[in-house]
């Protein structure tokens, strides 16, 4: 049980472009999920916390234009990077909360 | 301000050598530490919650303690495949769907 899926799990795009990840919870319905991104060989940090049916909440300095997060059901969450840059490319990695937060697999964006 | 502080950061031992990872904490109304494994590439595996000083969890070759200032991974006769990057977190905030402040974990090798 607690299955989450993040699609897809690699993404090359190039500079300027825009790239949507899906995160399902699979077996549960997550009334909140959570965005994280992580820089090579650094710990997890918390981009947004998403619950469904309403905006939202964004950690400090991580731009809400930029990072577009939509919840449209007790299954599924999707972060959009829009206009994404080098400066992007990272290891993103979503997660959905019943009790304990379980993570999804993670999407490796790099954008050229 | 809430923090959580992992050591050693690196760690490496043989196969059957047991040992103990420390998760260090500050945070203002605990609701819940714990504790995930990470490979590389991948998402963290979700490997227990604990809530309470004194609680206790096992899986496996692997034991959760908790005080009110820290938590220990206990490491029973490691074997390679237990080789992994071990990540803690606390959660605060309501309810069960507060966000998670991660430390910046443990890489543990485990040589046969």
């Amino acid at each position: 049980g607690a299955v989450v899926s993040q699609h897809p799990s690699r993404v090359i795009c190039k500079s300027g472009t825009s790239v949507k990840i899906e995160c399902r919870s699979l077996d549960f319905q997550a009334t909140t999920m959570f965005w994280y991104r992580q820089f090579p060989k650094k710990s997890l940090m918390l981009m947004a916390t998403s619950n469904e049916g309403s905006k939202a909440t964004y950690e400090q300095g991580v731009e809400k234009d930029k990072f577009l997060i939509n919840h449209a059901s007790l299954t599924l969450s999707t972060l959009t990077v829009t206009s994404a840059h080098p400066e992007d490319s990272s290891f993103y990695i979503c997660a959905a909360s019943y009790n304990e937060q379980f993570f999804g697999p993670g999407t490796r964006l790099t954008v050229l | 301000e809430d923090q959580v502080t992992q050591s050693p950061e690196a760690l490496r031992l043989q196969e059957g050598e047991s040992s103990s990872l420390n998760c260090s904490y500050t945070v203002s109304g605990l609701r819940g530490l714990f504790w995930y494994r990470q490979d590389p590439g991948k998402g963290p595996e979700f490997l227990f919650t604990l809530y309470s000083a004194g609680e206790e969890k096992e899986k496996e070759r692997l034991k959760a303690t908790l005080t009110k200032k820290e938590s220990f991974l206990h490491i029973t006769a490691p074997k390679p495949e237990d080789s992994a990057t071990y990540l803690c977190a606390v959660r605060r905030g309501s309810g069960n769907t507060g966000k998670l402040i991660f430390g910046q974990g443990t890489t543990l090798q485990v040589k046969p």
